[in-house]
């Protein structure tokens, strides 16, 4: 059972275009929607992270759009750039489960010059 | 800091050989995970441990064991490796409650093959 489902699988955009991934979840306890960002070669990072009491988080030039009653929540990154290129997991975790996260199943940036 | 490190980087097993990889933290975090990863599958969790001498069952347990005998330290086992356990493995650790409970840092990985 996949409880968050994470699209496109890959995604190329033009440099300074904007860049959007979608995350679906089923689980309505889940209590933070975090995202992280992996570059080839190493571990992921966390990028940036939301809570459902809140419908937009932006930190710089990476914003997440939550939709809480569509269970949907969305990364979107503004003037995307080449070093943008990276592998992106959304993720949940529900408190109480040991900080556990449920990862989905990533989206293959790639930013063209 | 050197933060999460992973020994070995990279390893080539044979079918039926046994290994054990190791994860080290130097951030005194509590809750240690271990993941593997494959295309197109994500990050699964194999293994945790909430604290020194604890470990408990992820999504993908079965093939693994692991043991966190000192709090810095968490080790995953491969008794008899398997062409399925062909993967890169992640550890990761974090503080937990504190702060942002969401954030976990992670290593570099180690890439296993198995012939």
């Amino acid at each position: 059972q996949q409880q968050v489902k994470q699209s496109p699988q890959s995604l190329i955009v033009q440099k300074g275009g904007i860049s959007i991934i979608n995350c679906a979840y089923e689980n309505t306890a889940f209590d933070y929607f975090p995202w992280y960002q992996q570059f080839p070669g190493k571990g992921p990072a966390l990028l940036i992270a939301i809570r459902p009491d809140v419908s937009e988080k932006k930190e710089g030039r990476f914003t997440i759009s939550f939709n809480k009653s569509a269970k949907q929540f969305s990364l979107h990154i503004m003037d995307s750039q080449p070093g943008d290129s990276a592998t992106y997991f959304c993720a949940a975790m529900r408190g109480g489960s040991n900080y556990k996260l449920t990862f989905g199943k990533g989206t293959l940036l790639t930013v063209n010059p | 800091n050197a933060g999460v490190t992973q020994t070995p980087k990279f390893r080539v097993l044979k079918t039926g050989q046994s290994m054990t990889l190791l994860c080290a933290q130097d951030m005194n975090h509590e809750y240690m995970y271990w993941y593997r990863q494959d295309p197109g599958m994500g990050l699964r969790l194999i293994h945790y441990s909430v604290g020194e001498g604890t470990t408990a069952k992820g999504e993908v347990p079965d093939g693994y064991n692991v043991s966190r005998l000192k709090k810095q330290n968490f080790l995953l086992g491969l008794e008899s490796a398997a062409p399925s356990q062909t993967s890169v493995y992640f550890c990761a650790s974090s503080y937990g409650g504190q702060g942002r409970p969401y954030e976990q840092y992670f290593g570099p990985g180690t890439r296993l093959t198995v012939t």
